[in-house]
């Protein structure tokens, strides 16, 4: 089946360190997004690829970095200078830039200890 | 820069009611509008995508309008099932070759049985 497959589901993360989410789509989408959901808020962009070896900052990317070196593939780090990185993280993928929908994966909820 | 309004954050219905879902959005200027569904800890699924050109779209007990010139939309649920229970996020697409979507905060749904 095609489809987004995020990973981990759970992940923690102490103090000053980076961490790296994995997102892996086989549905052939061009486009890619990273988003972040607090609790009560809707959804915020961090960042978006629309092509291979090329993406974009989205409104909060501060302390975030990402790499698309594959199509299939847009992991996201999360770095030591994002001050309050505890939230739920979510990828997404769409054909044509998001002209036609989303795809959605699962989601790895993110907490610092 | 386009603002995405969903009105109530929550809704509390018996089962079998038929509901309505708000939406607005203030840039016009919009290439779509869709409507997700998000259950707790997951990601989100797409429900309906409302191309700007388009009046409606319908799925099952569900129908989604869009009314560019007010900056509105709305979700139907025909007959509401507890099921149905979860967070429901509307969110548009720029008008621009980005992709990128401004989600509405959500409402969230109880159907009680």
């Amino acid at each position: 089946d095609g489809g987004i497959t995020q990973s981990p589901k759970y992940l923690f993360r102490k103090e000053g360190q980076n961490v790296t989410l994995s997102c892996e789509q086989n549905l052939n989408h061009d486009a890619m997004y990273w988003y972040r959901q607090d609790p009560g808020q809707g959804l915020r962009l961090i960042y978006y690829s629309q092509i291979v070896n090329d993406f974009q900052k989205g409104d909060i990317a501060e302390g975030y970095s990402v790499s698309r070196e594959k199509k299939e593939s847009f992991p996201l780090t999360v770095t030591s200078a994002q001050k309050n990185p505890t939230a739920f993280y979510l990828c997404a993928s769409s054909l044509g830039r998001g002209h036609y929908g989303y795809t959605f994966g699962s989601g790895t909820r993110l907490t610092v200890v | 820069k386009q603002e995405v309004t969903q009105i109530p954050a929550a809704l509390s219905v018996p089962e079998g009611e038929n509901l309505v879902l708000n939406c607005s959005f203030t840039d016009s200027a919009i290439y779509n509008l869709q409507w997700f569904r998000q259950d707790p800890g997951k990601g989100l699924t797409s429900l309906l995508l409302i191309q700007s050109s388009q009046r409606e779209q319908t799925s099952g007990r569900l129908n989604a309008s869009l009314d560019k010139s007010s900056g509105r939309s709305t979700l139907y649920i025909a007959a509401s099932q507890p099921g149905d229970s979860a967070t429901y996020l509307c969110a548009s697409s720029s008008s621009s070759n980005t992709g990128k979507l401004i989600f509405g905060q959500g409402t969230t749904l109880q159907v009680k049985p």
